[in-house]
């Protein structure tokens, strides 16, 4: 079955240090590939996003996520991160064999940045 | 300009109950999704409006659930004779283009 695993479900780092949450995703075809954030109390929003091209996406906030299609991995980093982005990440994909921008969801990753 | 809204907030209903849940999208956005999101795991896909007709209903767990996009714009989703197990965040989403599907924030349904 197609599925798509986040590796770790609690990441707690302190501020300034260096962050990398891992997704894989096991269809065959050709994918797009997001990463959305919901930071405490508000809406799941767009962090980034592939569809084709250079590998390495950046998004907002100093984010960015380096697709491997060998490894069909989209793992997203962050060299420094802040307090701010205290925030739950789930990596998405929507298969371009499946309908019109159906999106199907990892469990999520909770990070806690602490001061 | 205003955002992916949904309504009601919060839910709570008795088992065997029927409960709507309502969605409006961002204004001149033709696709609209709702998906479901239990505690611990991230939103799965339930069902796909492009205009007022559903394109993809796969997601949908049994025919207890029904959705419906009479006009294309405000979308209602519909839970009849409601289990406990139907307790989770629904969430909408509308896009125009494919690109970023924009979030509502959600209702939280609670089955006692």
């Amino acid at each position: 079955a197609q599925s798509v695993s986040q590796h770790n479900h609690h990441v707690i780092l302190s501020e300034a240090a260096s962050l990398e949450l891992g997704c894989n995703y096991s269809y065959g075809g050709t994918v797009n590939l997001f990463w959305y954030v919901q930071y405490p109390g508000q809406h799941l929003q767009l962090l980034l996003k592939y569809f084709s091209g250079d590998p390495l996406v950046k998004g907002i906030k100093g984010f960015e996520a380096e697709f491997i299609k060998s490894k069909f991995s989209f793992n997203l980093r962050k060299p420094s991160v802040q307090w701010s982005d205290t925030a739950e990440y789930f990596c998405a994909v929507n298969s371009l064999t499946d309908s019109w921008g159906k999106l199907q969801f990892g469990a999520g990753t909770q990070v806690v940045v602490t001061p | 300009g205003a955002g992916v809204s949904q309504t009601p907030s919060n839910k709570v209903t008795e088992k065997g109950k029927y409960v709507e849940l309502r969605c409006d999208p961002i204004s001149g956005h033709t696709a609209l999704y709702w998906y479901r999101q239990s505690l611990g795991q991230g939103p799965e896909f339930l069902i796909y409006f492009q205009g007022t007709g559903a394109a993809d209903d796969s997601g949908l767990p049994n025919d207890r659930f029904f959705a419906v996009r009479p006009e294309g714009s405000v979308s209602t989703l519909k839970i009849q004779r409601t289990e406990r197990g139907d307790s989770a965040v629904y969430l909408c989403a509308s896009t125009r283009d494919g690109n970023e599907q924009f979030f509502g924030p959600g209702t939280r349904l609670t089955v006692l």
